[in-house]
């Protein structure tokens, strides 16, 4: 179990907006930055958003990261059924730690 | 271009040795640090730990503190991950990462990823 939580789940339509929450404590998210990551099936996971909003080269601007306090929120707009994947935050809390994962359905 | 590669999957016994690879060039592989990430099937990622190729300095999560040990080899570029005893349950995929930065924290992201190597462990 995961100190990082986040929704097993998330659905929605395509093109429609999706946020997924990866809520912390003071010693994790609280004081540190928060990075992202999609999973697709089958494949290594890929960097989305590091720093809490920052995008990698190549990441759409329809990927957007923020941070308020001791929780974070990844938000997808425009879906596409490309985007299904898993998702996972990542920061730190003494030593690094992901969360435990939310399975990204376009229905 | 800026990669890391795997060694391929592995099939093991219990109680067996192992020692898996990943190969990064592209960079200075001795100034950025590598993290390994464990996937369970079915279940989500794990923070292992992290190794500065540079001087050996290791993290280990408490989690894989004494089941897992973390080297590098400067010369070669290489990282590698290796168990001493294996379980049925290190079963799993892993993946070596480049961690872009690390300060008094490594909470900056994780930018290029292996391929991940399955360890299959089965009596």
């Amino acid at each position: 179990q995961s100190v990082l939580t986040q929704p097993p789940s998330v659905s929605a339509a395509p093109g429609q907006k999706v946020t997924i929450s990866c809520s912390g404590s003071s010693s994790n998210i609280g004081t540190n930055f928060v990075s992202w990551y999609q999973q697709l099936p089958g494949a290594a996971p890929k960097l989305l958003i590091y720093e809490n909003n920052k995008r990698p080269s190549g990441i759409p601007d329809r990927f957007s990261g923020s941070k308020s306090g001791t929780s974070a929120t990844l938000t997808i707009t425009g879906l596409q059924t490309g985007d299904e994947a898993d998702y996972y935050c990542e920061t730190w809390d003494t030593r690094g730690v992901f969360g435990g994962g939310t399975k990204l359905t376009v229905l | 271009e800026v990669q890391l590669v795997q060694s391929g999957a592995e099939v093991k016994k219990p109680g067996e040795s192992l020692k898996i690879a990943c190969r990064g060039s592209g960079y200075d592989f001795r100034t950025y640090w590598i993290a390994w990430v464990r996937l369970l099937p079915g279940r989500g990622l794990e923070w292992m730990g992290i190794i500065y190729p540079g001087d050996s300095d290791t993290k280990l999560s408490p989690s894989f503190q004494g089941q897992v040990t973390m080297s590098a080899d400067k010369s070669s570029s290489t990282a590698y991950l290796q168990w001493s005893s294996l379980k049925a349950s290190d079963t799993a995929t892993y993946y070596c990462a480049k961690v872009r930065y690390c300060s008094a924290t490594c909470s900056y992201g994780m930018d290029v990823w292996g391929q991940g190597t399955t360890v299959t462990v089965s009596s």
